[in-house]
């Protein structure tokens, strides 16, 4: 059982350098979504996605693009890379609805230079 | 300021304690509301879904006031194990988080 997969695990950026964080999740999920973590932050919501064709913006959405071309891939794309974008990255996903969990992927440490 | 804000850490607990978290949101038209475990970084966890009649899972209960926009995570007879970080976490539409609160029980 995959369940939800981020690669790459580890990332490390030049600033200005462009990237693209890769979700897939195998559960038929209609809703998925990017978090990001920093210390004392808690998970703060990037950009979701309530189906395919579908997304929209989270708490902090700037410097990030997303496209949900398909219900099982949520790509994450930093076009110029900063080091305000230096993080861990979750995706997750999970059926819609109020009381649907959340299933994580493993997540990704980014850091730009 | 943030939509869904926790109390701050880190709380500090010897075993046995019981210990409450408080969250609070400002989005009136939530729908459903939770609370999660992360682990040292790792990805966060459900640990119980929260009900408007309150509910309970062993030494967990879990609270929700509508009136006042928060809910509440109890926790009796700590045990080591439950060392982590607790995030709360509400539904208007788009999950949105806490900041997280630490908790480390000591022997």
């Amino acid at each position: 059982n995959a369940g939800v997969t981020q690669t790459p695990k580890f990332q490390v950026l030049k600033t200005g350098q462009s990237m693209t964080l890769q979700c897939a999740q195998d559960m038929n999920h209609e809703y998925m979504s990017w978090y990001r973590q920093d210390p004392g932050m808690g998970l703060r919501l990037i950009h979701y996605s309530v189906g395919a064709g579908i997304t929209d913006q989270g708490e902090v959405p700037n410097g990030y693009n997303v496209s949900r071309s398909t219900t099982e891939d949520f790509p994450l794309r930093l076009l110029s890379a900063a080091p305000s974008q230096t993080s861990v990255y979750f995706c997750a996903s999970s059926y819609v609805g109020p009381n649907e969990k959340l299933f994580f992927g493993s997540g990704t440490q980014l850091s730009v230079l | 300021r943030k939509e869904v804000e926790q109390d701050p850490g880190p709380f500090n607990v010897p075993e046995g304690a019981t210990v409450a978290f408080n969250c609070t949101y400002s989005n009136s038209a939530s729908q459903s509301f939770f609370w999660y475990r992360q682990d040292c970084r790792k990805e966060p966890k459900l640990l119980m879904s929260v009900y408007s009649s309150g509910n309970e899972d062993g030494r967990f209960t879990a609270q929700l006031n509508r009136a006042s926009q928060y809910i509440s995570l109890l926790i009796r007879d700590s045990k080591l194990s439950d060392s982590a970080t607790y995030l709360c976490a509400v539904n208007g539409g788009k999950l949105i988080f806490g900041q997280g609160t630490e908790l480390s029980v000591k022997p």
